[in-house]
Formats: structure tokens, sequence, C-alpha cells
């Protein structure tokens, strides 16, 4: 079975600029969660989604939006990037929502990189 | 104070060693754990997932839980070159990562 796809593995852009990630969870799962990881850190929390409702929302600024859509993938978006924005996002699905402790299974990422 | 701590290592042992990777928290009322095992250039792999305080063994991997002392571990029997990567444990009541672990088993 296939797991957590994420689209483009690696991205360059630069300041000011716009970008898009893609997600598509495994199969049967109805949550996705996003993740911000910068190089030496743990995975920094952005959102969760389930049934295309956001359920949770982590301390970033507005820049950061998210979707869900009827098949359970998801994009992030990211406008007006700054120097900071360079980081692996990762992606995460689950069953449910994870609040009842539901395992989440990560993707390997997007590496975002901004000049 | 952060609400996961973990110490980033790096921590580097002999093959065959016993490896313990622990991390403390703040809230009491946290019940769900986890261990991921992240190699370099890929996302987190599931590892351990645990609920309540005890044991939880898999193959060389135990996971343990002391929820009097907020503390969690994850032990690594027979450690291999092959386990050499991050170990990051997290909360999944709040979905919380702690910083990581860098591991590094030599032969």
């Amino acid at each position: 079975d296939a797991g957590v796809t994420q689209s483009p593995t690696h991205l360059i852009k630069t300041r000011g600029q716009q970008v898009t990630l893609r997600c598509s969870p495994i199969s049967g799962h109805k949550s996705v969660s996003w993740y911000q990881q910068v190089l030496g850190q743990g995975p920094q929390f952005i959102f969760q989604y389930y049934e295309k409702e956001e359920r949770g929302r982590g301390n970033f600024p507005d820049r950061f939006s998210a979707r869900q859509f009827p098949n359970y993938s998801s994009e992030l978006n990211v406008n007006a990037l700054l120097l900071g924005d360079s980081a692996l996002y990762l992606c995460a699905s689950s069953l449910g929502t994870g609040g009842g402790g539901q395992p989440q299974h990560f993707g390997d990422g997007t590496r975002l990189s901004i000049l | 104070q952060k609400e996961v701590e973990q110490d980033p290592g790096p921590l580097s042992v002999p093959e065959g060693a016993i490896v313990s990777l622990n991390c403390t928290y703040s809230n009491s009322a946290f019940q769900y754990f986890m261990w991921y095992r992240q190699y370099s250039r890929k996302g987190p792999e599931l590892l351990m997932y645990t609920y309540s305080s005890g044991n939880k063994e898999d193959g060389r991997f135990t996971a343990q839980v002391d929820k009097s002392s907020k503390y969690i571990s994850l032990f690594i029997r027979d450690s291999q070159p092959s386990d050499s990567a991050t170990y990051l444990c997290a909360i999944t009541d709040k979905l919380i990562f702690g910083t990581g672990t860098r591991l590094q088993v030599f032969p």
C-alpha cells in the first residue's frame, strides 16, 4: 500500500514568492496534518485537517494556509516567503483527528529553500 | 518550560550496545506517546506507540512510560549501525515533538 506522498520533493523560491505544497494521505486516512521541520529541530505543528475542516492550528502567521479536498488530499500554501521559511515541510496522515492519540504516518517531505 | 524536552545528543555507541533515549514532558494530562525514527533526508517513521504507564516491546525496541515522573524512554537492544538516525519523541494529544536525539552506532 502506498504511504503518504508529497510533491514536489524539493523546491527553490525567492523571497516574496508564494508556494503550494501537496500531500496525498494513506488510503482510508481522513486526517492530514502539516509540520515544519527546521534543521536540527523536531517537527513544528502548522495545521490539522479532518474531513475537510480545520481542526487545529499551530503558532504560525497568516501567511500560512491550507485546505483539504474531498479525496482527503491536502495543500499547504505559504505567501510572501521569507528566508526563515526555509525548512522541510512534512505531511502526516491518520485515521482520525489524532486527538485520541491515533498514530500519524509521515511522508518524506518537501524541502523548501528560499534564496 | 517546554512541553517536551529531549536531549539532542549526539549519542555515539558501539554496535551491540543497549541504547536509552529519553524525553520529559510538562503536562501530566498527556496520555499518548510515540517514538519516531528519522533518517537523513527522510520523513519520520513511526516506531512505537504507547498509552498510559508501563512498557511496550516490539522486537529490539522497548518503549516505557512513567506518568508519575512525566518521563518516557525508548530502549534499543543489540544496537546496529542501521539504527543510526535521529529519534523523536512525540505527544500526540497535542501533536508536539521533541527536538530529536541523534544516535550513531559504530561497528
